[in-house]
C-alpha cells in the first residue's frame, strides 16, 4: 500500500519568513495530493491540493509543488503570520480502485512567532 | 447543516463497554470515510462507504469495530468491548463522489477508555 513520509515534525519560524514542509510518497500510482491544515481540537481543512497532471499550484501565499519523478511533493507557506500556527498534513491518493482513501504523513507542527 | 457532523464530540467508555460514533456527511455526498487518529498522528484510514455499500474495510483494526450506512447517508461506526488502544479521534469525511475530489471532514469524536 501507499506510504507517505513528512518532514519536518516541528518547524518554527519567525512572521514574515517561509516555511516549507516536505513528502514523499510510495505508489506511483498515486495521483492526488492534498495538504491539510489542524487547529488543536479542529477538523482537518483543506487548504490546497494538486494533480499528478501539473507540476505547481499556488493559492495566495500557499504553494505546492509534485515531482513525480522522485515522488515527492512540498508546501510553502511565504510571509508567515501567526494565525498560520498548526499541524500541517500532506496525503496521497489514487483515485482509482483506492477510491479517494487518503495515506496521511506524519504531520509538522508549525509555529510561527510574531 | 453546511459541513459534515459528528456526534457525541467526546465520549468516555469503559473498558469493555460498546460504543456508537455518528457521522451525518454533507448532504449528497456519495462517498463517506471513517479515519481513526491517535494523539500526535495523522488520520489512519478505517473504512470507506459509496453511498450505502461498504466498499472497503482493510483499516479497520479488528472485528469489534463495525460502520453501517444502511440509507446512504449517515454512518455509524460502533466499537464492541472498548479497549483502551481504541482511545483516539474518529474523524468522517465525506465527498462528492471520491476519487481526485476534496474530502471534507467532520470535526471528529474524541473517544477515551478507561
Amino acid at each position: 500500500g501507499e506510504n507517505v513520509e513528512q518532514h519536518p515534525s516541528t518547524l518554527s519560524v519567525q512572521e514574515g519568513d517561509s516555511a516549507v514542509i516536505k513528502c514523499t510518497y510510495s505508489d506511483s500510482a498515486s495521483n492526488y495530493f492534498p495538504w491539510y491544515k489542524q487547529e488543536l481540537g479542529k477538523r482537518p481543512q483543506l487548504i490546497i491540493d494538486i494533480r499528478s497532471n501539473v507540476g505547481e499550484k499556488k493559492d495566495q501565499r500557499i504553494a505546492v509543488t509534485l515531482n513525480k519523478t522522485a515522488k515527492h511533493f512540498s508546501l510553502h507557506i511565504t510571509e508567515t503570520q501567526p494565525e498560520d500556527s498548526a499541524v500541517y498534513f500532506c496525503a496521497a491518493s489514487s483515485g482509482g480502485t483506492s477510491y479517494g482513501k487518503l495515506t496521511f504523513g506524519q504531520g509538522t507542527i508549525l509555529t510561527v512567532h510574531p | 447543516g453546511a459541513g459534515v457532523s459528528q456526534s457525541p464530540r467526546y465520549k468516555v467508555a469503559k473498558r469493555g463497554q460498546d460504543v456508537a460514533l455518528r457521522c451525518d456527511p454533507i448532504s449528497g455526498h456519495v462517498s463517506l470515510f471513517w479515519y481513526q487518529q491517535a494523539l500526535g498522528q495523522g488520520p489512519e484510514f478505517l473504512t470507506y462507504f459509496q453511498n450505502e455499500a461498504q466498499l472497503d474495510k482493510s483499516g479497520l483494526p479488528s472485528d469489534r469495530f463495525f460502520a453501517e450506512r444502511p440509507e446512504g447517508s449517515v454512518s455509524t461506526l460502533k466499537i464492541q468491548r472498548t479497549q483502551q488502544e481504541d482511545s483516539a479521534v474518529y474523524l468522517c469525511a465525506s465527498s462528492l463522489q471520491g476519487g481526485a475530489t476534496e474530502a471534507f471532514f467532520g470535526q471528529g469524536t474524541r473517544l477515551t477508555v478507561v
